[in-house]
């Protein structure tokens, strides 16, 4: 019945690691986004990814990288995670670009 | 190109009422409003389009005034449950989307 899933909630590791987080919408939705949201509370948009289109927020690393397998997944793959890394991380989804946004319930990432 | 929120943070005696605005340098074509509460994700509120309309429901209403590239939020008799963090979102074009600096109200009995 959720409309978006996020896997893991939690997510603890080292520095260096490579880690993935997966999301899944069932609402049927054309586009979806992944969002980082740090300890200030600043909701910053990292990608959104509309019917194969990625666009990319130019300020993310390129060890972040979003792969959709298809229209319902989004996944967010971070190569070797650094300390400021640890954050939330929401993905979401909406019918449109401009419509409204459901979101997943985050995942907590600490990097130790 | 993240739109300011002010204030950052107010409270409020439950029945009192509050507006929180939301300021973009650029010209918007569209204001998304979300409410999150500590710990869950945010949850959708309303949107505006160009136009200037208002919009509500309930006791929170908007408004966009796109000449002035800004929107309001406008809580009216407050409740407990009101309190969280609101955040404007604004839609320069169809592709790019940016979340407000947030604000924080909490609502004391």
């Amino acid at each position: 019945d959720t409309a978006v899933s996020q896997t893991p909630k939690y997510l603890v590791t080292q520095m260096g690691n490579d880690k993935s987080i997966k999301c899944e919408q069932n609402l049927g939705h054309d586009t979806m986004y992944w969002y980082k949201q740090d300890s200030k509370k600043f909701l910053k948009i990292m990608f959104s990814y509309n019917n194969k289109e990625l666009i990319i927020n130019e300020t993310v690393p390129n060890r972040f990288s979003p792969k959709s397998p298809d229209k319902a997944h989004l996944n967010l793959h971070i190569n070797s995670l650094e300390l400021g890394d640890s954050a939330v991380y929401f993905c979401a989804s909406s019918q449109t670009r401009l419509e409204t946004q459901y979101f997943g319930p985050g995942t907590r990432l600490l990097v130790l | 190109q993240q739109p300011v929120q002010s204030p950052q943070a107010v409270i409020l005696r439950e029945g009192e009422d509050a507006v929180i605005n939301c300021s973009s340098s650029k010209a918007l074509y569209s204001v998304h409003w979300y409410r999150q509460k500590h710990g869950e994700a945010p949850v959708f509120l309303m949107i505006l389009l160009k136009g200037g309309e208002q919009k509500g429901h309930e006791k929170i209403s908007a408004s966009f005034n796109e000449k002035k590239q800004q929107s309001s939020l406008y809580l009216t008799a407050s409740q407990l449950s009101y309190s969280g963090t609101y955040f404007c979102g604004t839609s320069v074009t169809g592709n790019q989307f940016y979340f407000g600096t947030g604000t924080s109200l909490t609502v004391i009995p």
